[in-house]
């Protein structure tokens, strides 16, 4: 397996649009997580879907944001309208199971929004 | 719910001394702990995991941990530490009874030469 395969790596936009990003889980693996990395703010998760369902979005910052999976091998997080305190990388992860297995980690889509 | 509370945002050691990289966690029920490290501009990668079995636990890159139920921590140790190494580190807790995986704040290594 290729890994979790996250797509674009950068993406630049200007404020007010509206940004996707993209996200292959691993095949097999239950369970996805959308996490946000910032010097300020560390690793926070957003949400997290189990068998596709969304369980937990709770860390969703506001609802310029919104994350779906429309089926197994594929997730996407949306935020519309975009704003510069939106620039982070932009991480999923997945696991077999759910607590206590390991997290395998896309390589981020670093964000910039002017 | 469970949290982790990394106690130092930056840690330097010359190169070959030891690295001591702290964590604290608090937990509802028996949890599962990690430790993962990222390099500049690059993913996450797993260091080491303890999950209810052996409280010694050894990873990659010479690195172990030991799971301290009664001090509710769980650091990460190296003998002898490396340029290498110099890397951002993440302890991450997650427990049984709830799916969600929470990360620390990190720790950033700085290796003097």
């Amino acid at each position: 397996d290729a890994g979790v395969i996250q797509s674009p790596r950068h993406e630049v936009t200007e404020m007010g649009q509206e940004v996707t990003l993209r996200c292959k889980p691993i095949s097999g693996h239950d369970y996805l997580f959308w996490y946000r990395q910032t010097m300020m703010r560390g690793l926070e998760l957003l949400i997290y879907f189990n068998n596709n369902v969304p369980i937990d979005d709770s860390g969703m910052p506001e609802d310029r944001f919104s994350a779906k999976m429309p089926n197994a091998s594929f997730s996407t997080l949306k935020i519309q309208p975009s704003e510069p305190r939106d620039s982070a990388v932009y991480f999923c992860a997945s696991t077999l199971l759910g607590g206590g297995t390991e997290a395998f980690f896309g390589q981020g889509t670093r964000l910039t929004v002017v | 719910a469970q949290s982790v509370t990394q106690l130092d945002s930056h840690v330097s050691v010359s190169e070959g001394t030891p690295v001591l990289l702290r964590c604290n966690y608090s937990s509802s029920y028996s949890p599962s702990l990690f430790w993962y490290v990222q390099h500049p501009n690059k993913g996450l990668q797993l260091l080491l995991k303890y999950t209810s079995a052996a409280t010694l636990v050894k990873g990659i890159n010479g690195f172990e941990a030991e799971f301290k139920k009664s001090e509710t921590s769980f650091h990460l140790t190296k003998p002898s530490a490396h340029m290498s190494d110099a890397a951002e580190y993440f302890c991450v807790v997650s427990d049984l009874g709830d799916d969600k995986i929470i990360f620390g704040k990190g720790t950033r290594l700085h290796i003097l030469p």
